[in-house]
């Protein structure tokens, strides 16, 4: 079946750091892929998406390409920011043919990123 | 926009009682999703709707839990009785197909 593994955390970096989150995926023909965030007492945002092989999604300094040699879309950032820390949900949709989507999430990787 | 709506923020009760959770989408999302989030178990697809429809509802954990969504804008999650275990912050979301979810701010249920 569909699903998203991630890197353990937590991970704890200093600022202005360079980020690596890594994300595999297993699924069926193409994918949409995505990075959600979850900041401290609040919902997951969608933080950035790729939906086709070697498309790079990118927001807020943060990056990911779609991989699909090596099934991966690992979220990278050159330099954090205190403001970064947050939990990062690598996600993918599996395109089937119906009018919904049924995201897959990863289990999430906290980042706290200190002074 | 407003965004995916949620009430109450928080809701603190007593084991044995009802608890009514609320979700107002975003306005034409066809798709609505409820989790549940615990340091435990993480982020767990409870049951999802689409036009209004329950579509898969494998996720509830028993049968003191059940969701209903009358119209296109608005959803509820109900725990009847509820017990501590059931203590976790609960997440809407809505999605409009190929746009991934948008979430509510989260309901923060303590059962005592």
């Amino acid at each position: 079946g569909n699903s998203v593994t991630q890197m353990e955390g937590p991970v704890t970096l200093s600022e202005e750091a360079f980020l690596t989150i890594n994300c595999t995926y297993t699924a069926t023909g193409y994918p949409s892929l995505f990075w959600y965030v979850q900041y401290p007492g609040e919902g997951l945002q969608l933080l950035l998406k790729a939906t086709k092989a070697d498309d790079k999604g990118s927001n807020k300094g943060f990056e990911a390409t779609y991989r699909k040699e090596t099934t991966s879309f690992h979220l990278e950032k050159g330099s954090v920011q205190v403001s970064d820390s947050a939990v990062y949900f690598c996600a993918l949709i599996q395109p089937v043919k119906t009018s919904y989507d049924k995201v897959i999430f990863g289990p999430g990787t906290s980042l706290s990123v200190i002074p | 926009d407003a965004g995916v709506i949620q009430s109450p923020r928080h809701e603190v009760t007593e084991m044995g009682q009802e608890v009514t959770l609320r979700c107002k989408p975003i306005s034409g999302h066809n798709s609505l999703f409820w989790y549940r989030q615990t340091m435990m178990r993480g982020l767990e697809l409870l049951i999802y709707f689409n036009n209004n429809v329950p579509i898969d509802d494998s996720g509830m954990p028993e049968d003191r839990f059940s969701a209903k969504m009358p119209n296109a804008s608005f959803s509820t999650l109900k725990i009847q009785p509820s017990e501590p275990r059931d203590s976790a912050v609960y997440f809407c979301a809505s999605s409009r197909t190929g746009y991934g979810y948008t979430f509510g701010s989260g309901t923060r249920l303590t059962v005592v």
